[in-house]
């Protein structure tokens, strides 16, 4: 099962610009994360927002979330090079369980 | 992808033949997971384990099998049922608020 997916699929900017990426999940969630992938490498976690908060920060990042329309969206101001990587969102499968249910990603392209 | 070690980190398989991914945390993390990737998808949960001697299947289980008879391990074994095994395989920890993951082992048919 797919809950989150992520808008566009691919993305390509120029260092300095700001890159804003789109996740919508189907059910009701209790936090939305977003991740990072380098090729080839493991997931990190970036952020967590909670069903109650509207918006979050961290450094450069920027993350909304609106419950009605069951979106969020990543933006990452004034991106580098070093933050060409893949990007995911993921929810929570049910209330009980810890899983977490990740969307296809969209794939951030920064050139110098 | 401190604290979850992954080997191989490469991995070929014959036709026929079961494989078995080594994941150990050292985290303390109850839970662990693991996901499939396949080549520009997302992450695919194939087992996960709330507690030590109890899993789960996630939604692609079949063709593969798990245990955790230890809190650190929770060793994945992909099974000759497992027609299309090619794919890098993923292994976390944590809870729902964070997963920490490993950096990986990629599976591939001979």
């Amino acid at each position: 099962s797919q809950q989150g997916e992520e808008d566009p699929q691919a993305l390509s900017i120029q260092e300095g610009e700001n890159a804003t990426m789109n996740c919508s999940y189907k059910t009701s969630i209790n936090n939305l994360q977003w991740y990072r992938q380098n090729s080839g490498r493991g997931l990190v976690h970036l952020i967590l927002i909670r069903s109650n908060e509207r918006e979050k920060h961290s450094g450069r990042l920027r993350v909304t979330l609106d419950t009605s329309k069951k979106s969020s969206s990543l933006l990452i101001t004034a991106s580098r090079a070093a933050d060409t990587a893949s990007y995911f969102c993921a929810t929570r499968v049910n209330q009980a369980g810890t899983a977490l249910i990740f969307g296809k990603g969209t794939t951030l392209s920064v050139s110098s | 992808d401190g604290g979850i070690t992954q080997s191989p980190k490469y991995l070929f398989r014959k036709e026929g033949q079961n494989v078995t991914l080594s994941c150990e945390q050292n985290l303390n993390h109850d839970a662990m997971y693991w996901y499939r990737q396949d080549p520009g998808q997302g992450l695919r949960l194939i087992y996960y384990s709330q507690i030590v001697n109890d899993f789960q299947k996630g939604d692609i289980a079949e063709g593969y099998s798990v245990s955790r008879e230890k809190k650190e391990s929770f060793p994945l074994t992909v099974t000759s049922a497992q027609k299309n095994p090619t794919a890098f395989y993923l292994c976390a920890a944590g809870l729902a608020g964070q997963l920490f993951f490993g950096s990986g082992t990629q599976l591939s048919v001979l």
